[in-house]
């Protein structure tokens, strides 16, 4: 069974600090995931990454399949990036296996 | 309107009611999933489907059926509610022809079960 681990849990930070939010995983995968988690509940896609990196706007993520680790950065954080951030695989042809997410608060 | 749209969004019932959920989509994509989130917990995969004559158990599908009445529309029934099946209900779609799965989900359902 492949688990899924974020850390932190919680994350508070100022608004313009640089966020890194990190996923590691136990077996092989295909793809990895980021998601995000709005307060209200709804839930967006943000990246699918099978190797290497993306960016898109102020969010980067990274995937070392190698070491089986993920990283989430966000840079120059706003109170608008306060949300549920879940790391998820793809361990086969099945489903996404979900980590537990981490709730990041950030403060004016 | 809404890719992916669930009804109801909230529902509340008692112990040994028959339930549906029902989830409907107008992506065109051939993949849908049912997952629950529990606070702690995290999501977890309840069944999912590949195509219209597809159906798969995920990790937690023991109290749930599913039915694939079209390529749009993926409906979860709880055949007999008890209270450990309060959660918040995601559907969820996916095309693996676009070449990246990524994964399209509705508002969520939120089910009380007294």
């Amino acid at each position: 069974k492949n688990e899924v681990e974020q850390s932190p849990q919680n994350l508070t930070a100022q608004e313009g600090e640089f966020i890194t939010i990190n996923c590691s995983y136990s077996v092989g995968i295909s793809a990895l995931h980021w998601l995000q988690q709005h307060p209200g509940g709804g839930i967006v896609s943000l990246f699918m990454l099978s190797s290497g990196k993306k960016k898109h706007g102020r969010l980067i993520a990274t995937i070392n399949i190698q070491e089986k680790h993920s990283s989430l950065h966000i840079t120059a954080s706003h109170p608008r990036d306060s949300a549920v951030y879940i790391c998820a695989v793809v361990p086969g042809a099945d489903g996404l296996t979900f980590g537990k997410g981490t709730h990041l608060i950030i403060q004016p | 309107d809404a890719d992916v749209t669930q009804t109801p969004r909230n529902r509340i019932t008692k112990t040994g009611k028959r339930i549906m959920l029902e989830c409907s989509q107008t992506k065109g994509h051939d993949r849908m999933y049912w997952y629950r989130q529990d606070p702690g917990l995290g999501l977890r995969l309840i069944y999912y489907s590949f195509d219209v004559k597809d159906i798969n158990k995920g990790e937690i599908s023991d109290g749930y059926s599913v039915s694939r009445q079209a390529q749009a529309k993926f409906s979860l029934s709880l055949e007999s509610a008890i209270p450990n099946q309060t959660a918040l209900y995601f559907c969820a779609t996916s095309d693996y022809r676009e070449g990246t799965d990524t994964q399209y989900f509705g508002p969520g359902t939120r089910l009380t079960v007294l």
